[in-house]
Order: C-alpha cells, then structure tokens, then sequence
C-alpha cells in the first residue's frame, strides 16, 4: 500500500508569512492529489484537486504543486481564518481506495 | 446549493448496529459516486467506504469489511451505511462526501460513540 507522509505536523506563522506544506507519496502517484482544510470543530473543505487545481471559490492565495511523490500546499500570506489542519490525499487508486496524510496543523504566531 | 445531511449516529454498546443515512439535495445524486469518511476523536481522516451511481460497485476499506454495508436509494437521494459488530475503535464522527475521486461536498457528520 502507498502510504502518505506530511511535514512538518504542525507550525506557527505570523500573519502576512508564506507557509508551506509538504506532503510525500511512498510511491508515484501522478497528479492525483487533493488537499482539504478542516478548521477547528468544522467539517473539511476541499481546497485543491490535480496536485495544483484550485477548488471554485477558494481564496487565490493557496496553491499546489508537485507530481509523483513529492507535492506541496503553499499559503502566500497567511491569514489569521487559514488558522486549520491541512490534509493531503491520494486517490490514484480511486474507487477502490483512498488514503489521507496524517495532516498538519497551523497556527498564527 | 449542494446539501449533505447525516443522521442516525449515537451511544451504541461494542457488538451492536446503527444504521447511518445522508440525505442529498441540490445535484443530481444518481450521477455521482459516494463516500463515507470518518474521524476518530482528536484524529485524522480515514475513508471508509464508497459506492457507484447505481449502485452496482462498493469498495471498503479494510478494516470494515465484513461488518459495514454501504448502499444508496436514488429515488430517495439518500446514502447509508449499515455498521454491525460495531467496536470501540469505529467510534467517530462519520461524514458523507460527494465523490468525484477527490471529496468535494461534505456533510456536517453524525458522531458515532461505540461504548459499554
């Protein structure tokens, strides 16, 4: 099985600071990739699908990027509502499986 | 406006059932595969199971086989899932997802507590 990997599990940013999230495939994958945001006590949202295509209505200061087996989730500037945990997910096997990373958690300085 | 709406969660004793429904508004539900995910308490996600247009073809993850059933009525724009033997280690809050291969519609999840 393709297991997922993310680093760091969590950080802390000052607001206006460009974060990013990594997120590592044991094995290729392509593009097939998501990234899903879940603020505290709330349901996740699909942020990101195709390793860099952004999700209608999603703020233009996240992206993604990468393929194979190395992607990342950028914040260009951080704002104090991205305060989230961010999970990446796999679906290259779709639809006899899907597999989430373990995610990383954000916080505002 | 696309709605998710789960319901049938709660306290259950370790070996029981429950039996989950999400009630679909707002697209055309017999056009899309669909998902349970869950999420442990303080953990992360974890998909569970999913289940095509019609029906016809359901995949679990492992550690539910044998014991879940997904299933779905398309008149009734209504997803379920049917959780038997049910143990400590399912308890969870349980979301259905609209599934395009990525998640893009979520409910707001039905907590499932497995407990004697």
């Amino acid at each position: 099985d393709i297991q997922m990997t993310q680093s760091p599990s969590s950080l802390s940013a000052s607001v206006g600071d460009r974060v990013t999230i990594t997120c590592r495939a044991s094995q290729g994958i392509s593009n097939y990739l998501a990234w899903y945001q879940q603020k505290p006590g709330k349901v996740p949202k699909l942020l990101i699908y195709a390793a860099s295509t952004l999700q209608s209505g999603v703020p233009s200061r996240f992206s993604g990027s990468g393929s194979g087996t190395d992607f990342t989730l950028t914040i260009s500037s951080l704002q104090p509502e991205d305060v989230a945990t961010y999970y990446c997910q796999k679906y290259n096997s779709a639809p006899r499986g899907f597999t989430f990373g373990p995610g990383t958690k954000v916080d505002i300085k | 406006e696309v709605q998710l709406v789960e319901s049938g969660g709660g306290l259950v004793q370790p070996g029981g059932s429950l039996r989950l429904s999400c009630a679909a508004s707002g697209f055309t539900f017999s056009s899309y595969w669909m998902t349970w995910v869950r999420q442990a308490p303080g953990k992360g996600l974890e998909w569970v199971a999913n289940i095509k247009q019609d029906g016809s073809d359901k995949y679990y993850v492992d550690s539910v086989k044998g014991r879940f059933t997904i299933s779905r009525d398309n008149a009734n724009n209504s997803l379920y899932l049917q959780m038997n033997s049910l143990r400590a280690e399912d308890t969870a809050v349980y979301y259905c997802a609209r599934n395009r291969d990525y998640f893009d519609c979520w409910g707001q999840g039905t907590l499932v507590t497995v407990s004697s």
